[in-house]
């Protein structure tokens, strides 16, 4: 098993652009989660889905979207990127039944 | 919101001494799990405790969760330099969704060989 895996590892966008932050898991964890971590602020989350096709907003969802259309794929959406984004995303997984989540690698993200 | 306070924030030590850091909550927890963050990695589960009073081992590194619930503490011994790293307390929210942990901001290790 891959485990979770997070395409890109970096990336520099400019203020306004859109991207899309790619996450994939291979072990048929129905719980999937964005979260972003900040120096100082810990892991904060953003978007999380219990099963395909549902999703719901973390602490800090404003300015994401995200899509859950197969149990694998869970891509965060940053519509009009901004400075205040910056920052390293992990993705997560784990089964209904269990609270341990397994983390990606993180992709870096730097706003300009 | 619930929120976990982790302390210390840092910790400078020198290899081979023992280290001790907590996790409290004014809300209740009915789970509580430690993370390993290395540098430019993601967290790692290192110990998950799932009962009052529970005290959980996992070689040098031994964890308990608190007899009120509102809290719990993460003991290293005889660290050694790859105990480097940042340590996370998480856990689901009492009475939240399913689909969520909250994670403290953290304990920085650094351990001079």
């Amino acid at each position: 098993n891959a485990g979770v895996t997070q395409t890109p590892k970096f990336q520099v966008l400019k203020t306004g652009q859109s991207m899309t932050l790619q996450c994939a898991q291979d072990m048929n964890h129905e719980y999937m989660s964005w979260y972003r971590q900040d120096p100082g602020m810990g892991l904060r989350l953003i978007h999380y889905s219990v099963g395909a096709g549902i999703t719901d907003q973390g602490e800090v969802p404003n300015g994401y979207n995200v899509s859950r259309s197969t149990t694998e794929d869970f891509p965060l959406r940053l519509l009009s990127a901004a400075p205040s984004q910056t920052s390293v995303y992990f993705c997560a997984s784990r089964r209904y039944y269990q609270e341990t989540q397994y983390f990606g690698p993180g992709t870096r993200l730097l706003v300009l | 919101g619930q929120q976990l306070n982790q302390s210390p924030q840092s910790m400078f030590i020198q290899e081979g001494e023992d280290v001790s850091m907590n996790c409290t909550s004014s809300s209740i927890f009915n789970t509580w799990l430690w993370y390993k963050q290395d540098p430019g990695e993601g967290p790692v589960l290192l110990i998950a405790l799932y009962k009052a009073g529970e005290l959980t081992s996992n070689g040098r590194l031994t964890a308990q969760f608190g007899i009120t619930r509102k809290d719990s503490f993460l003991n290293i011994s005889a660290s050694i330099p790859s105990d480097v790293g940042i340590y996370f307390c998480a856990g689901p929210p009492y009475g939240g969704s399913q689909g969520n942990l909250i994670f403290g901001k953290g304990t920085k290790l650094s351990v001079k060989p």
